[in-house]
C-alpha cells in the first residue's frame, strides 16, 4: 500500500507570508495526525483528526495554525502567518485504530527567514 | 541535517556489536510504548511496540523491555549493522491518547 504522503518536502518562506502543508494519508485510515518538531525540542503532537472531525488540537500553539480535513481524506495545514519559531519540520501519521498503527510520512520542512 | 541543534545522546558502535539504546518517560499512566528509528530526510519508521501487560518483547534482531517501576523502556538490537545507524525514538502513550516522544538517541556504527 501506498505510504503517507506529504508536500511539499521542502518549504521556505518568508516571515509573514502564508504557508500550507498537505497530508495524504494511507487509504482507510480515519484517523490522521499532525506532530512538529522544532529546533532543539522534541517531535511535539499538533492534532488528531478521526475522519473530517478535530478529535484533539490540544497541541496547536496558537491561531496561527489552522488544520483542515475535508471529506476525511487529506489534511492540509495552514500557517498564517508564519514567524520565525515555526521553522522545523512537521510531520504527518494515520492509523486505522486510534492510538496503534501510526504511519509517519517524511515530513515537510519549513523553514521561515 | 533536522537533528542540529538537538543536542542529541550518540552511542557509537562497531559493526556486529549489540547495541542498547535507553528512554525514560514520565507518565506512569502510558500503557503503550513504542520504538521508532528516523534516518535523515525520513519520517519516524516503526521499529517495534509493547503493551504495559508485557515487560519484553521481541522481533527481527531487536529486543524491547519495560520496566514501568522505574518507568524506563530500552531497545537492544543485536549485530547491529551499518544500515542501523539513525536517530531512535522512544514514544509513549495513555489510554489511545496520542503519542509523547522522548528527546532521541542517535547510533553510529563503523563498519
Amino acid at each position: 500500500e501506498a505510504g503517507v504522503t506529504q508536500f511539499p518536502s521542502h518549504s521556505v518562506i518568508e516571515k509573514g507570508q502564508t504557508v500550507t502543508l498537505r497530508c495524504d494519508p494511507i487509504s482507510g485510515h480515519d484517523n490522521l495526525y499532525w506532530y512538529r518538531r522544532v529546533m532543539g525540542k522534541e517531535i511535539k503532537f499538533l492534532l488528531h483528526f478521526v475522519k473530517e472531525s478535530k478529535q484533539d488540537e490540544s497541541g496547536m500553539p496558537n491561531n496561527r495554525f489552522l488544520a483542515e480535513r475535508t471529506g476525511g481524506t487529506y489534511s492540509t495545514l495552514k500557517v498564517q502567518p508564519a514567524e520565525l519559531e515555526d521553522s522545523g519540520v512537521y510531520f504527518c501519521a494515520s492509523s486505522r485504530d486510534r492510538g496503534y498503527g501510526y504511519t509517519f510520512g517524511s515530513g515537510t520542512r519549513l523553514t521561515v527567514v | 541535517g533536522e537533528n542540529v541543534g538537538l543536542h542529541l545522546p550518540t552511542l557509537s558502535v562497531q559493526e556486529g556489536d549489540n547495541s542498547i539504546i535507553n528512554c525514560a518517560y514520565s507518565n506512569s499512566a502510558s500503557d503503550y510504548f513504542i520504538w521508532y528509528k528516523q534516518e535523515s530526510g525520513k519520517g519516524p519508521q516503526f521499529i517495534i511496540d509493547i503493551r504495559s501487560n508485557m515487560d519484553k518483547r521481541q522481533g527481527q534482531r531487536v529486543t524491547v523491555l519495560l520496566n514501568k517501576t522505574v518507568k524506563h523502556l530500552s531497545l537492544q538490537i543485536a549485530a547491529t549493522q551499518p544500515g542501523d545507524s539513525a536517530v531512535y525514538f522512544c514514544a509513549d502513550s495513555s489510554g489511545y491518547s496520542t503519542l509523547t516522544f522522548g528527546k532521541g538517541t542517535m547510533l553510529l556504527v563503523s563498519p
